[in-house]
């Protein structure tokens, strides 16, 4: 089975904060994504990427950043966290003609 | 661009009643489409898909016709069970750039009661 990980369930930290999100996936998928869910609002795509060290911005990439230095790992950064971006980021991976599998979220508080 | 549209909830049935979850899409050329279900507290598992035309998908009792002549995808269950209360999410999929971006709907609560 594709284990899609993201390192933490639930995180607290305060507005103007550097936070890191991770994720990894065991598959070799070569395409990775970072979502938010929001109550109403269903899942928005940030940012994805197709290949190590390719991005591409999604819906909403605004004061969002990401890295892929390896192939299983990408990772979300909130560059000066804001009370905005209290939510549930979802990371998603899928290997060619595959459907995305998704990690069990981490849920981020901004106070 | 593309959108996918489903039933707002929440929807609230009693255990062993039928569920439709009506879906519909706009999109450029054939999209596959999909249904994902999040149980409370976890991630989205893929429920299931249809990639053409007239081709029906289903799993753990659910199913769904993809209607191009009607650009739907209806999630129907015959009978339901208090262990299928979560929230619902039907998807088309499609190419950007090197990339196969989902396309979320906004997602519909199911609660069963039994």
């Amino acid at each position: 089975d594709v284990k899609v990980t993201q390192s933490s369930r639930y995180l607290v930290k305060r507005t103007g904060e550097k936070v890191f999100l991770e994720c990894v996936q065991d598959m070799d998928h070569e395409n990775m994504f970072w979502y938010r869910q929001d109550p109403g609002l269903g899942l928005r795509l940030i940012y994805f990427s197709y290949d190590v060290k390719m991005k591409e911005k999604g819906d909403i990439p605004e004061g969002y950043s990401v890295s892929r230095e390896k192939k299983e790992r990408f990772s979300l950064i909130l560059e000066s966290a804001s009370t905005n971006q209290t939510s549930m980021y979802l990371c998603a991976s899928t290997g060619y003609n595959q459907p995305q599998h998704f990690g069990d979220g981490t849920r981020l508080s901004i106070l | 661009g593309n959108s996918v549209t489903q039933m707002e909830g929440p929807v609230t049935l009693s255990e062993e009643a039928f569920l439709t979850i009506n879906c519909t899409y706009t999109a450029t050329g054939y999209p596959s489409l999909f249904w994902y279900v999040q149980y409370p507290g976890e991630g989205l598992q893929l429920l299931l898909k249809a990639t053409k035309a007239d081709d029906k998908g289903s799993n753990k009792g659910f199913e769904a016709t993809y209607r191009k002549e009607t650009t739907s995808f209806h999630l129907e269950k015959g009978s339901v069970q208090v262990s299928d209360s979560a929230v619902y999410f039907c998807a088309l999929i499609q190419m950007t750039g090197s990339a196969r971006q989902l396309t979320f709907g906004s997602g519909t609560q199911l609660t069963v009661l039994p």
